[in-house]
C-alpha cells in the first residue's frame, strides 16, 4: 500500500525553526517527485516546492526561497522540510505529496500541524 | 503566477443529482489542470489530471473537461461520500497554484 506518514504536530516560538518529516512506503521512494504544500488557516493550498529523492534536486517557490530547505534520506525513504525564522503567519498544516506526473499529486500525507506562537 | 478562480464557492445539491463545478485560470494553462477532493479531516485525493483523465480508482461519475482558461468538474448522481470540498490545480506554470475550492454540500 502506497503511503506517506508525517511527523507529529509542532508548536514553535517566532524565530525558531521546524523540521517536518515524511516517510514513504509501498513504492520506490527515489523514483517520484515529492512536493510540500501548506494550508494556512482560512486560506487555500500554497505550493512550497519539490524534491526529487533520486538526486536530491530541489525547486522552491520564490516566496519560500532562503528560508525553506527540503532534503531526503534515501536509506529510510524519508523526506524532510525545514522552515526557519518562523512567524505567526507560518501557522498551518503542512502536507507532503507524491507526484505521479512531476506536478500532479496522487498520494498525500495526512498533514502536520505547525503552530507558531509566543 | 496563475490565479485559479473556482465557482461557486458553495454548491447545494441533493443526493442523486448532478454537480457542476467551475475553475477559471487567469491565463491559458492548456489542459494541465487537476481536480482534487478533500473530505473533512482527510488529505486531498487526486480525482482528475490533465483536465479529463480520471485517476486510478476514481468512479466514472467524476468527469472533467475544458482547456485554456475554463474547466469543469462534473459529478453525476452524487453519492453521500461526494459531499466534500473540491480544488483545482494547474501545472502549466511554476509555481503550482490551487483554486480556492468549491464546497459541495447536501441540499
Amino acid at each position: 500500500q502506497v503511503k506517506l506518514v508525517q511527523s507529529g504536530a509542532e508548536v514553535k516560538k517566532p524565530g525558531a525553526s521546524v523540521k517536518v518529516s515524511c516517510k514513504a512506503s509501498g513504492y520506490p521512494f527515489i523514483g517520484y517527485y515529492l512536493h510540500w504544500v501548506r494550508r494556512a488557516p482560512g486560506q487555500g493550498f500554497q505550493w512550497m516546492g519539490w524534491i526529487y529523492p533520486k538526486t536530491g534536486e530541489t525547486d522552491y517557490a520564490q516566496e519560500f526561497q532562503g528560508w525553506v530547505t527540503m532534503s531526503r534520506d534515501t536509506s529510510v525513504s524519508t523526506a524532510y522540510m525545514e522552515l526557519s525564522r518562523l512567524r505567526s503567519e507560518d501557522t498551518g498544516v503542512y502536507f507532503c505529496a507524491r507526484a505521479s506526473d512531476i506536478a500532479y499529486m496522487d498520494v498525500w500525507g495526512p498533514g502536520t500541524t505547525v503552530t507558531v506562537s509566543s | 503566477e496563475i490565479v485559479l478562480t473556482q465557482s461557486p464557492v458553495t454548491l447545494s445539491v441533493s443526493p442523486g443529482e448532478r454537480a457542476t463545478l467551475s475553475c477559471r485560470a487567469s491565463q491559458s494553462v492548456s489542459n494541465f489542470l487537476a481536480w482534487y477532493q478533500q473530505r473533512p479531516g482527510q488529505a486531498p485525493r487526486l480525482l482528475i489530471s490533465d483536465s479529463s483523465n480520471r485517476a486510478s480508482g476514481i468512479p466514472a461519475r467524476f468527469s472533467g473537461s475544458g482547456s485554456g482558461t475554463d474547466f469543469t468538474l462534473t459529478i453525476d448522481s452524487l453519492e453521500p461520500e461526494d459531499f466534500a470540498v473540491y480544488y483545482c490545480q494547474q501545472r502549466r506554470y511554476w509555481p503550482l497554484t490551487f483554486g480556492g475550492g468549491t464546497k459541495v454540500e447536501i441540499k
